[in-house]
């Protein structure tokens, strides 16, 4: 079935660094992919729709400076959480979807983000 | 997007049949229904979709009413491991947006 795979799983760094999230979608092409974040006990938040060759839409509330998302192929969106800090720390997940047919959209495993 | 609303929780025991009812009033012609499956610290997992009458898989089986307003998901023999966070979601598949709006999931535990 089709895969999404995310990386990393798991950041830890300082406050004030830039971190990188990549998501790939494995064995399909997915002309959007979508960025959310999920704070404990809470349902996920959607944060981005990411469109290829093109600029991503923001949800609400959801700083665009903040959070760069970069989606150069089909196959692979970027999230960039600029200047961390411990605010940003949280789960983001990326989903994808086959583009042009009645699939269900696939998650990544999701990448924890710790910023100290 | 048609907004969902579903149980904060149930409780359930092994073997026993679960149903998790999902209102979607507002639900619009070219909307699907579809629901995941989250476990701590992993992304959400399909389970099941479906547009109107009824869907079963291997999992699952999904229960749409012609009004398609709510639907039903039901998880025949529970086990231990399918304590989860389950999401009703509705959105449409055609075109290249369907984005997803997650409301706040029910949690099933099941019990030995």
């Amino acid at each position: 079935g089709a895969v999404v795979s995310q990386h990393p799983s798991r950041v830890i760094c300082k406050s004030g660094t830039s971190v990188k999230i990549e998501c790939r979608s494995l064995d399909f092409q997915a002309t959007t992919m979508f960025w959310y974040r999920q704070f404990p006990k809470q349902s996920l938040m959607l944060m981005a729709t990411s469109n290829e060759g093109s600029k991503a839409t923001y949800e609400q509330g959801v700083e665009k400076d903040k959070f760069l998302i970069n989606h150069a192929s089909l196959t692979l969106s970027t999230l960039t959480v600029t200047s961390a800090h411990p605010e940003d720390s949280s789960f983001y997940i990326c989903s994808a979807r086959d583009r042009g047919s009645l699939q269900p959209q696939h998650f990544g495993d999701g990448t924890r983000l710790s910023i100290l | 997007l048609a907004k969902t609303t579903q149980p904060i929780s149930m409780d359930s025991y092994e073997g026993q049949e679960v149903n998790i009812t999902c209102s979607h009033n507002n639900i619009a012609t070219n909307d699907y229904i579809t629901w995941y499956q989250q476990f701590p610290s992993q992304g959400p997992r399909f389970i099941i979709q479906g547009y109107k009458t009824k869907v079963t898989n291997e999992v699952a089986s999904l229960f749409i009413p012609a009004d398609r307003k709510s639907s039903t998901l039901s998880l025949p023999r529970v086990s231990l491991s399918d304590t989860a966070v389950y999401y009703c979601l509705v959105g449409a598949l055609s075109g290249n947006t369907g984005k997803l709006i997650f409301g706040q999931g029910t949690t099933l535990q099941v019990k030995p």
